[in-house]
């Protein structure tokens, strides 16, 4: 089945290390986009990428890192200069910036730094 | 970017008709207007999406005002798995592409 798949779905890390979620999606779409959802929030926006090879930031893009080295790969990189990176971290993913359809969500990984 | 707004929560009874605001007064000609909803602890789902017109599907209608600085999102007969958090989006488009920017949303809460 074409969707989006986030892993880990739960993540345990310790303060000063670096961590990587992973997001991959099957559905040949050209964008992909990284949110964060603190509990009670909506979505803040990370960074996206429009195309293989690009990205840009988002609204809260300090603290992390991304690359689009593959269509269907857009992993996110929450480094230790995020000062508070707990939280529901979302990947999307859509035809692209000419399309103006439905962008598709996966489910979530869950970050808790101890 | 505009920005949208949206009561922080609603209630409504079971079979009854949702009628969910959302007030986008800076709004771009180009720029479009999405629902979507989250269920807890879940990714969001797409609604619905406008531009000028009003649009129905088989969730729900969006009704879009003529000066398109407010809409509605009215799902017909609400049940109790339509409980979440509604997200009015405005799509915006820059020059180096296009992005949704997620506002705090409404809890809707679907009473027996």
């Amino acid at each position: 089945d074409g969707g989006i798949t986030q892993s880990p779905k739960y993540l345990f890390r310790k303060e000063g290390q670096n961590v990587t979620l992973s997001c991959e999606q099957n559905l040949n779409h050209d964008a992909m986009y990284w949110y964060r959802q603190d509990p009670g929030q909506g979505l803040r926006l990370i960074y996206y990428s429009q195309i293989v090879n690009d990205f840009q930031k988002g609204d809260i893009a300090e603290g992390y890192s991304v690359s689009r080295e593959k269509k269907e790969s857009f992993p996110l990189t929450v480094t230790s200069a995020q000062k508070n990176p707990t939280a529901f971290y979302l990947c999307a993913s859509n035809k692209g910036a000419s399309n103006t359809g439905e962008l598709f969500f996966g489910e979530g990984s869950r970050l808790t730094v101890l | 970017d505009a920005k949208t707004t949206q009561p922080t929560s609603m209630d409504c009874a079971e079979g009854r008709a949702a009628n969910l605001p959302c007030n986008h007064s800076t709004i771009s000609g180009n720029e479009y207007v999405y629902w979507y909803r989250q269920i807890h602890s879940q990714g969001p789902q797409y609604i619905i999406h406008g531009l000028k017109n009003n649009e129905t599907n088989e969730m729900a209608s969006l009704i879009i005002t003529e000066d398109r600085k407010s809409s509605t999102l009215i799902l017909p007969h609400a049940t109790l798995r339509d409980t979440a958090v509604y997200y009015c989006i405005v799509r915006v488009v820059e020059t180096s592409g296009s992005r949704l920017t997620f506002g705090e949303g409404t809890q809707l809460t679907v009473n027996p």
